[in-house]
């Protein structure tokens, strides 16, 4: 079955801390996976898109890896500020049709 | 311009109510999505468009009916929906149909839809 799973399923951290959300897939056959924040009542935002052959990818603060042998990825916030409080959201796109499969996504809370 | 809007922001309306959802792109992406996110849970697919044509409806009651006029707007038409049906509402586009490489879909801001 084609599944994404994301842990921890929630997290506090302190402003100016680091943090790394996992994501586990068994999706197939894969085309890439992208890292997604939603703000509450908001759409999701492309933070990082990765295909196969890339294993990291940075943007700003958040930097994500792809480990395409293990089926896992990780997206790595650093020096965190009380504006990624947010839900990450891991979602794999399936190579063939348009079926992306989304994570459960890990609620961020950053607190001062 | 590199944005998807979506009208309205919040929508209430009764079982027999009829009313419409509207989204928006002006990035020349030809394929374009309706989602449906329920509180808590990742977005479900609705519909594809592709090239202003229905390519793909994941088995959506007919309650809901999508409309795509142009390669910039895609509606939602609702009629006699139920409670259930309240959730947030998201459309998002992408250049073309398909996962293949950097094909991102770019999400609008959702409309918030409660049905009494």
């Amino acid at each position: 079955k084609n599944q994404v799973e994301q842990s921890p399923q929630s997290l506090i951290i302190l402003e100016g801390k680091n943090c790394t959300l996992q994501c586990n897939y068994t999706v197939s056959p894969f085309s890439n996976l992208r890292w997604y924040k939603q703000d509450t009542g908001r759409g999701p935002v492309s933070l990082t898109i990765m295909t196969f052959s890339e294993n990291t990818k940075s943007n700003g603060r958040y930097t994500a890896t792809l480990d395409a042998d293990t089926k896992q990825s990780s997206l790595h916030i650093t020096a965190s500020q009380l504006s990624d409080s947010a839900s990450y959201i891991c979602v794999v796109g399936m190579e063939y049709g348009n079926k992306l499969v989304f994570g459960a996504g890990t609620i961020l809370r950053v607190k001062s | 311009d590199t944005e998807v809007t979506q009208t309205p922001k919040h929508l209430v309306m009764g079982m027999t109510n009829k009313k419409s959802l509207k989204c928006e792109q002006h990035m020349g992406h030809r394929a374009m999505y309706w989602y449906k996110q329920k509180a808590k849970k990742p977005p479900e697919l609705m519909f594809v468009y592709s090239y202003e044509k229905l390519s793909i409806n994941e088995s959506v009651p007919s309650r809901f009916s999508p409309e795509c006029p142009n390669s910039s707007l895609l509606n939602l038409h609702l009629h006699a929906l139920q409670p259930e049906d309240s959730a947030l509402y998201l459309c998002a586009s992408s250049h073309r149909q398909g996962n293949i490489g950097y094909n991102e879909q770019f999400f609008g801001p959702g409309t918030r839809l409660t049905v009494l």
